[in-house]
């Protein structure tokens, strides 16, 4: 049982562009998420992270808007760059266990 | 030291061979997990230890994986009778105790069975 999803596998997104990566969960007990960044042949490293009682977290080109009623929560990056590209994984906390979803693939092109 | 660190960065082993992973963790960290990540999937999760004791091994694919935590520091992953399909990168992070902080994850390391 997935309980975190990210249903598109990869992005494509031209510079300068905004990208927008989705992740859908299904347990309303989720009360933290966290987006991860991860390029080949290494560990993912945190992004951004957003606490259940905030819809907005924004750092830089990044944002986080979360929507509790539909358990959706989006990273937007604007502008995009190329060094964006990369596996973007969004991840819940449920008592102390981190839960990912399954990751999308972003490709940011010139 | 400054991260997660995990050893050996690559192995290849034979099938029917039992392998060893190791975490380092950050220290100061009470918290660790062992994920891993197949060819084209997401971050499978393994084991969760708080302290030395695994109050999740849910994640954990047979009887084959196993992990201990000593002296809430280090962990070791074995697998036992290694089968192609545990072929897979081994991501170890580790987070301060309590749930809402982020975790740090190691470089990973490479096991390829053949």
């Amino acid at each position: 049982d997935q309980q975190v999803k990210q249903n598109s596998p990869s992005l494509s997104v031209q510079e300068g562009r905004i990208s927008i990566l989705n992740c859908d969960y299904t347990n309303s007990m989720f009360d933290y998420f966290l987006w991860y960044k991860k390029y080949p042949a290494e560990g993912p490293t945190f992004l951004i992270s957003i606490s259940s009682i905030k819809d907005k977290n924004e750092d830089g080109r990044f944002t986080v808007f979360l929507n509790k009623s539909a358990k959706h929560l989006s990273l937007h990056i604007v502008p995009s760059q190329p060094g964006d590209s990369a596996v973007y994984f969004c991840a819940a906390i449920n008592t102390d266990k981190l839960i990912f979803g399954t990751g999308t693939r972003l490709q940011v092109f010139p | 030291g400054a991260g997660v660190s995990q050893s050996p960065s690559n192995k290849v082993t034979e099938k029917g061979k039992d392998v060893e992973l190791r975490c380092d963790p950050i220290s100061g960290h009470t918290a660790l997990y062992w994920y891993r990540q197949s060819l084209g999937q997401g971050l499978e999760f393994l084991i969760y230890f708080q302290g030395n004791s695994a109050p999740d091994k849910s994640g954990l694919p047979s009887d084959r994986f196993s992990a201990e935590r000593t002296g809430g520091s280090v962990s070791t992953l074995t697998i036992q009778r290694t089968q192609q399909e545990d072929s897979a990168v081994y991501l170890c992070a580790s987070s301060t105790v309590g749930g809402n902080t982020e975790a740090f994850f190691g470089q990973g390391t490479r096991l390829t069975v053949v």
